[in-house]
């Protein structure tokens, strides 16, 4: 079992939709969860970034993390065309130091269609 | 403030060639990543420098990939000799600190081996 699994989709939504991204892991002494975006031929950008459980809200993005279930999720709400990449989940044991280093998830792919 | 810069963009060469990535991190950042990302997969790290100073590279094949980060600033990365299995995005990523996240990307340098 991968340590952090993620949907590769694609997934295909319209203007204005409300998108639900996922990630379950396996390793429960994951403290630390981000979300990156990665523009086609681009370095990934962090989004979100949450520690432990609960909630987060940034404008149009909410992170959720359910460590009981060892899932977490990116909502976008009012999606645009200029969301549309590459949205990459991770998380690392510790805030820093080798613990800290990040474990990303394959990544779902996200097209927001006009 | 510069990004995470990263020369060439591109790179073909033949299997058994060697090569070599330049990466010049944010200015003052102390931690400096490699991050390797196949198509299809989510980044995974290779090598975590702090200053000059090597954190992490349980994850480097060390037969055939080496790293450095002379004067805490600059990275190489060399791959001698590449397999057709080393075709992926090199990433590289700095922080200002090693328990100071985010991690900052550059755009990567996509290798082909033929």
């Amino acid at each position: 079992q991968k340590e952090v699994e993620q949907d590769p989709g694609p997934l295909s939504v319209p203007e204005g939709a409300i998108v639900s991204l996922n990630c379950t892991y396996s390793n429960s002494a994951f403290q630390y969860f981000m979300w990156y975006r990665q523009y086609s031929r681009k370095g990934p950008e962090l989004l979100m970034y949450t520690y432990s459980s609960g909630n987060k809200e940034d404008g149009r993005f909410t992170a959720q993390v359910d460590k009981s279930s060892k899932y977490i999720s990116l909502f976008i709400r009012d999606s645009q065309p200029s969301d549309s990449a590459t949205y990459l989940c991770a998380m690392s044991r510790s805030y820093g130091g080798s613990q800290g280093n990040l474990i990303f998830g394959k990544g779902t792919k996200l097209s927001v269609k006009p | 403030e510069a990004g995470v810069a990263q020369s060439p963009r591109y790179k073909i060469i033949e299997k058994r060639q060697s090569v070599a990535f330049w990466c010049n991190p944010i200015s003052g950042h102390a931690t400096l990543y490699w991050y390797q990302q196949i198509l299809g997969q989510g980044p995974k790290l290779l090598i975590q420098f702090q200053n000059n100073g090597v954190v992490d590279d349980s994850q480097l094949p060390k037969d055939r990939f080496s790293a450095e980060r002379l004067k805490g600033v600059d990275s190489t990365l060399k791959i001698q000799p590449a397999k057709l299995e080393d075709s992926a995005v090199y990433l590289c990523a700095s922080s200002k600190d090693i328990l100071n996240q985010p991690q900052h990307f550059g755009d990567g340098t996509r290798l082909s081996i033929l």
